[in-house]
C-alpha cells in the first residue's frame, strides 16, 4: 500500500530534549516536506527536499532541521524543542513539486513542556 | 509576500444542497492550484488540480474553478452529504517561490442530514 509513515505520533517532552521524528515513503518520490498545522495559522512549510542530498528551508524553518540521506526517508529533528513548538507535524510527499499532488502523513502531535 | 484567503468561518448547509467554498490570492497568479480535505487530527488528502490555463475541473461530485482576473478559485460540491463534512483547504504552486506549495487555512464544512 502507498502510504507516508510518521513516528511517533504523539509526544511530550521538556524544553531543550533533542528528539526526532521520522518520515517514510513507500513511493519513490523524490519531493518530500514537513509542515506544522496550528489553530489559526493552517499548513505552514518547515523545510522540504526536492531529492537526496537535496533540502531548503521552507516559511518556518528556525529550530528544525533535516536530513535526506536516502530518497525514502526525511527525518525532522528538534535540536532543543521550545514551547512554541508545540504542533501537529505532517511529513508529506509527491513525485516533484508543481503540478503534482502531495501525499500525507498520519501527523505528529508535538507538546513540549 | 502572498497571501491566500479561505472563508474563515464554517460552512453549514443541508444535504442535497450545493457547497460552494472560496480561496482567494493576492499579487501573482499560481501555476497550479490545489484542493484538499483534512479530517480532524488526520493528514489532508488531495482532491483535484488545476493549472492556470485551465478554466475548470471536476471530479464526480467535484467541480473546481479558476479565473486568474478575479484571483479566485471555487470549490464546489454538488449534492452534499454528510459525510462530505470536513475541512478543505486549497494549496497554490507560485512560480515566484520556487515551486513551493503555499496552504490556505481551510474552511470547515459541516452538512447536515
Amino acid at each position: 500500500e502507498a502510504q507516508v509513515t510518521q513516528n511517533p505520533r504523539y509526544l511530550i517532552t521538556v524544553t531543550g530534549k533533542k528528539l526526532t521524528v521520522t518520515c517514510s515513503q513507500n513511493m519513490n518520490h523524490e519531493y518530500m516536506s514537513w509542515y506544522r498545522q496550528d489553530p489559526g495559522l493552517g499548513l505552514r512549510q518547515i523545510y522540504y527536499s526536492m531529492n537526496v542530498e537535496v533540502t531548503d528551508k521552507g516559511d518556518v524553518p528556525e529550530g528544525y532541521k533535516v536530513s535526506r540521506k536516502e530518497k525514502r526517508n526525511f527525518p525532522l529533528i528538534l535540536e532543543s524543542p521550545s514551547p512554541n513548538q508545540t504542533s501537529l507535524y505532517f511529513c508529506a510527499s509527491s513525485f516533484g513539486q508543481g503540478a503534482h499532488e502531495q501525499y500525507f502523513g498520519p501527523g505528529t502531535r508535538l507538546t513540549v513542556t | 509576500s502572498q497571501k491566500i484567503e479561505q472563508n474563515s468561518e464554517a460552512l453549514n448547509i443541508q444535504e442535497g444542497k450545493t457547497a460552494t467554498l472560496t480561496c482567494n490570492y493576492t499579487n501573482y497568479s499560481p501555476a497550479y492550484l490545489q484542493w484538499y480535505r483534512q479530517d480532524p487530527g488526520r493528514g489532508p488528502v488531495f482532491l483535484l488540480l488545476i493549472r492556470e490555463n485551465e478554466k475548470e475541473k471536476r471530479k464526480e461530485r467535484l467541480k473546481v474553478t479558476f479565473d486568474t482576473t478575479l484571483k479566485q478559485s471555487l470549490f464546489h460540491i454538488t449534492a452534499s452529504q454528510p459525510a462530505d463534512s470536513a475541512t478543505y483547504l486549497c494549496a497554490l504552486d507560485f512560480y515566484n517561490q520556487g515551486g513551493k506549495l503555499i496552504f490556505g487555512q481551510g474552511t470547515e464544512l459541516s452538512v447536515k442530514p
